[in-house]
């Protein structure tokens, strides 16, 4: 256990649903991230949040779109997704984002987009 | 991973050394990472290096050169549960705090 959870841990949906994906860190850290991880592919930032507000946007679709309400919770919400966009989506959260912050992922959610 | 090179696949033998070598572009590098990641499970940090030399964590250590963009990780003693995905990662710090770019990583087999 990283401290980090993720929910839900598998998904499966239709290109014209809607799904929210959950995050949240029980670390007491500042900093949360979205990443993609597709198969033979390297992990892909998508997005980051300082003290709630999005500092990093990493050119992605804007069928994704994150949410912060809080320092502890973070959501992916997603709406007419693509088959491509079937991945494994990794939360992560850091004390700040400068200098050696280590991240501390959370356990991902399957995605399969149908 | 964007302008990161580490080799693909790796096999060892349980209680030998092996060393995992990473490349990268050096322009606006600030540090290193290696994460270990078991198939299906998050990565899992395991070191950082931000200056030249070796950090020793146990069976785990690790080497950096910041001049040669070059890093390596070593594992003593190898275990069977060692046999995961090793994770190089570039850390660069930017005007909205570090970020961080990973390797395809380096699937080890450890076998009797």
């Amino acid at each position: 256990e990283t401290g980090v959870t993720q929910t839900p841990r598998h998904l499966v949906m239709g290109m014209t649903n809607k799904k929210s994906l959950k995050c949240e860190q029980h670390l007491g850290h500042n900093a949360m991230y979205w990443y993609k991880q597709s198969a033979k592919k390297p992990l892909e930032l998508m997005f980051v949040y300082s003290l709630e507000e999005r500092v990093e946007n990493n050119s992605v679709p804007s069928r994704f779109s994150p949410e912060c309400p809080n320092s502890s919770h973070l959501f992916l919400h997603l709406h007419t997704l693509q088959p491509e966009d079937s991945a494994l989506y990794l939360c992560a959260s850091s004390q700040g984002t400068s200098g050696n912050n280590e991240q501390f992922f959370g356990p991902g959610t399957r995605l399969t987009v149908l | 991973g964007q302008n990161i090179d580490q080799p693909t696949e790796m096999t060892a033998t349980e209680g030998a050394i092996v060393q995992i070598n990473c490349t990268y572009q050096t322009s606006g590098f600030n540090g290193l990472f290696w994460y270990q990641q078991h198939a299906g499970e998050a990565p899992t940090f395991l070191s950082y290096n931000v200056l030249d030399g070796l950090e020793e964590k146990g069976r785990f250590s690790s080497f950096l050169s910041r001049s040669k963009g070059y890093s390596y990780l070593l594992l003593k003693e190898l275990q069977m549960k060692d046999s995961a995905s090793y994770l190089c990662v570039r850390e660069r710090v930017t005007g909205g705090g570090n970020k961080l770019t990973f390797g395809t990583g380096t699937q080890l087999k450890v076998e009797l």
